[in-house]
């Protein structure tokens, strides 16, 4: 089993829909987590930090913690063609020094 | 300007040869990483420093080397390159004077072809 796992993709939307993208993590002892979007031969950029179980929003973005399930989710509410990239999960341990990433989800928005 | 700039940005050489690719940062951060990134396989850990003389594995340290120089610099050598490890490299940066918890912010990448 993977220590962070994602749904490669890609997940296809239409433009103004909503994309909804899972994680789960296997350490029971995560704090922390991210989502990065990566857009095809960049670097990964931070876009949601979240922390504590619940929502979290940002702007046209939303992460969802729920530890006790051990997953962690991001909406992209009225999704743009700007979106599509790939998004990757990524979990910080609580011992704090080390960050895994998942595989990422590609998401294609068409217009 | 890149607050965690990366040289070269492209590389292409020959198996067996030196190389070293170089991490410099602006942001002030304390932390500094090395990873690959393969289709598939995504981001990878090779090495990561906390501190000037700080120096730690990750998970694919083999043929690989760091030496973190100064606060702001950060640098990997393949003392021998081979084909495999052909791969977009990043370096990355944390600052643990806010928390142990704090994200990591990456570099533009070095795109490294070994022929």
């Amino acid at each position: 089993q993977k220590e962070v796992e994602q749904n490669s993709g890609p997940l296809s939307v239409p433009e103004g829909a909503i994309a909804s993208l899972n994680c789960t993590y296997s350490d029971r002892g995560s704090q922390s987590f991210f989502w990065y979007r990566q857009y095809s031969g960049k670097s990964p950029e931070l876009i949601m930090s979240i922390y504590s179980n619940g929502d979290k929003e940002d702007g046209r973005f939303t992460a969802q913690l729920n530890k006790a399930s051990q997953y962690v989710s991001l909406l992209i509410r009225d999704s743009q063609p700007s979106d599509s990239a790939t998004y990757l999960c990524a979990v910080l341990k609580a011992a704090g020094n080390k960050l895994t990433f998942g595989g990422g989800t590609r998401v294609l928005v068409k217009p | 300007d890149a607050d965690v700039t990366q040289t070269p940005r492209n590389r292409i050489t020959k198996t067996g040869k030196r190389i070293m690719l170089e991490c410099s940062q602006t942001k002030g951060h304390d932390r500094m990483y090395w990873y690959r990134q393969d289709p598939g396989l995504g981001l990878r850990l090779i090495y990561y420093s906390f501190d000037v003389k700080d120096i730690n594995k990750g998970e694919i340290s083999d043929g690989y080397s760091v030496s973190r120089q100064a606060q702001a610099k950060f640098s990997l050598s393949l003392e021998s390159a081979i084909p495999n490890q052909t791969a977009l490299y990043f370096c990355a940066t944390s600052d643990s004077r806010r928390g142990n918890n704090q994200p990591q912010h990456f570099g533009d990448g070095t795109r490294l072809s070994i022929l």
